[in-house]
């Protein structure tokens, strides 16, 4: 167990909707990562805060955004949805800021499905 | 800027016989490297992590690697591969600072078979 925890663990969704994901970090840890995780394209990072900031962007798509709150669990959202959303999302997180030789502890994963 | 490159996205060995997973990475400074695991339906797990120190670096479940900085590569190991091992592996590269990204190697999924 990572101690990152991550629901729901599959959304079904039709195209054009929105959804929310939603990620708790270890305990202790200030950073939180998003990472998408598809057949085509691998595993690719969206967006990491830290302390409640946006720390780095990646790949993440103007139709998607994230926050942290100060409690510091994070939320992903997913807006007008289309079929190539389809994925497994991935949050992870990390003691510091950048990752340098920390490692990231990664949740199970939410699996989203846009029919 | 940094980057991995995993050499074959599948492989397939015996029970019994020798994993070799391959690793090579570009950076302009020296890195911080890992290798990840993932089961499936599970989110990814840490094998082992190179930082700085000694090249030969050992992690879970009977696995090793060696840093070799003249050959740029982080190849991961275990002499002996048992069922358990089928997994995919990913490879992953840091660098120092605070504003450093992990950059992660399109993966490498492992069949034992019989």
């Amino acid at each position: 167990d990572s101690g990152v925890t991550q629901t729901p663990k599959h959304l079904i969704t039709a195209t054009g909707q929105r959804v929310t994901l939603r990620c708790s970090p270890r305990s202790g840890d200030l950073s939180v990562y998003w990472y998408q995780q598809s057949l085509d394209q691998g595993l690719q990072f969206l967006i990491q805060y830290y302390n409640g900031e946006e720390r780095a962007k990646g790949n993440i798509l103007e139709r998607f955004s994230a926050q942290q709150f100060p409690d510091l669990h994070s939320e992903l959202n997913l807006s007008s949805l289309e079929l190539g959303d389809s994925a497994l999302y991935f949050c992870a997180s990390s003691t510091t800021a950048g990752t340098g030789d920390s490692p990231l502890h990664f949740g199970n994963g939410t699996r989203l499905t846009v029919t | 800027a940094q980057s991995v490159t995993q050499l074959g996205s599948h492989v397939s060995v015996s029970e019994g016989a020798l994993v070799l997973l391959r690793c090579n990475y570009s950076s302009s400074v020296p890195p911080y490297l890992f290798w990840y695991v993932q089961y499936p339906n599970q989110g990814l797990q840490l094998l082992l992590k190179y930082t700085t120190g000694a090249t030969l670096v050992k992690g879970i479940n009977g696995f090793e690697a060696e840093f070799k900085k003249s050959e740029t590569s982080f190849h991961l190991t275990k002499p002996s591969a048992h069922m358990s091992d089928a997994a995919e592996y990913f490879c992953a590269v840091s660098l120092t600072g605070t504003a450093s990204k992990l950059t992660f190697g399109t993966g490498t999924r492992l069949q034992v078979t019989l």
